[in-house]
């Protein structure tokens, strides 16, 4: 197992577009956790699953968002109609019961 | 809602010198703090929890819950120390352990 997969690394899209970012966690990791990190800022939670439920979403998390975890394995994070304030670095974490939480290489999406 | 302050954006320390990177939270009840470092072209990784009471690569920090502060030490910094440090605190809510981060600080060592 080679860690947190995140795909694509890069992704550039024009304004109104939609994307769609993958995350395969850690294997037997029930936990998956989205982030997103716009420069000279810390990452920012945005949603968090159990297994395949997802039990928080933040108020960041615009109507324009929606994540999924079908199986409770990877996940997808969909951002429709894209916007130039959307451009940032999506991290995803995954984690097991011992709360250490291992993240992606991340997608940086660039909204021209 | 919790909050975790770094007050350095940048800090530059000789090789050899000793490093403190400052990290306060805002929290009533009990949190969990971390410091996660990344290395130039790597992702975020762990680098110490409060709760293992662990040095990594000499690194230690002591939670002090009276200042609500999580500073992270190293009394003889090494090149290799270069990289962007985050403190994080996380709340247990029902498995949720979502970490909220600091803006971060980045460490230039001097040779």
């Amino acid at each position: 197992d080679t860690g947190v997969s995140q795909d694509p690394r890069h992704k550039i899209t024009k304004r109104g577009q939609n994307v769609t970012f993958r995350c395969d966690p850690i294997s037997e990791h029930n936990r998956l956790y989205w982030y997103r990190q716009t420069l000279g800022q810390g990452p920012e939670f945005l949603t968090y699953f159990q297994n395949e439920a997802q039990l928080e979403k933040s108020r960041l998390l615009s109507d324009r968002f929606s994540a999924e975890r079908p199986k409770g394995s990877f996940s997808t994070l969909e951002i429709q109609r894209t916007e130039q304030g959307d451009s940032a670095m999506y991290l995803c974490a995954s984690s097991s019961d011992s709360n250490i939480q291992y993240f992606g290489a991340g997608t940086r999406l660039s909204v021209l | 809602a919790q909050r975790v302050t770094q007050p350095e954006k940048l800090l530059s320390v000789f090789k050899g010198a000793p490093v403190e990177l400052k990290c306060n939270y805002s929290y009533s009840g009990s949190p969990e703090l971390f410091w996660y470092v990344q290395y130039s072209r790597q992702r975020l990784q762990l680098l110490l929890r409060h709760i293992s009471r662990e040095s990594i690569k000499g690194f230690t920090a002591d939670l002090n819950k009276g200042e609500t502060s999580f500073h992270l030490k190293k009394p003889l910094a090494q090149e290799e120390d270069s990289a962007m440090y985050y403190c994080a605190l996380s709340v247990s809510n029902f498995g949720n352990e979502k970490l909220t981060f600091g803006t971060g600080t980045r460490l230039t060592i001097i040779p």
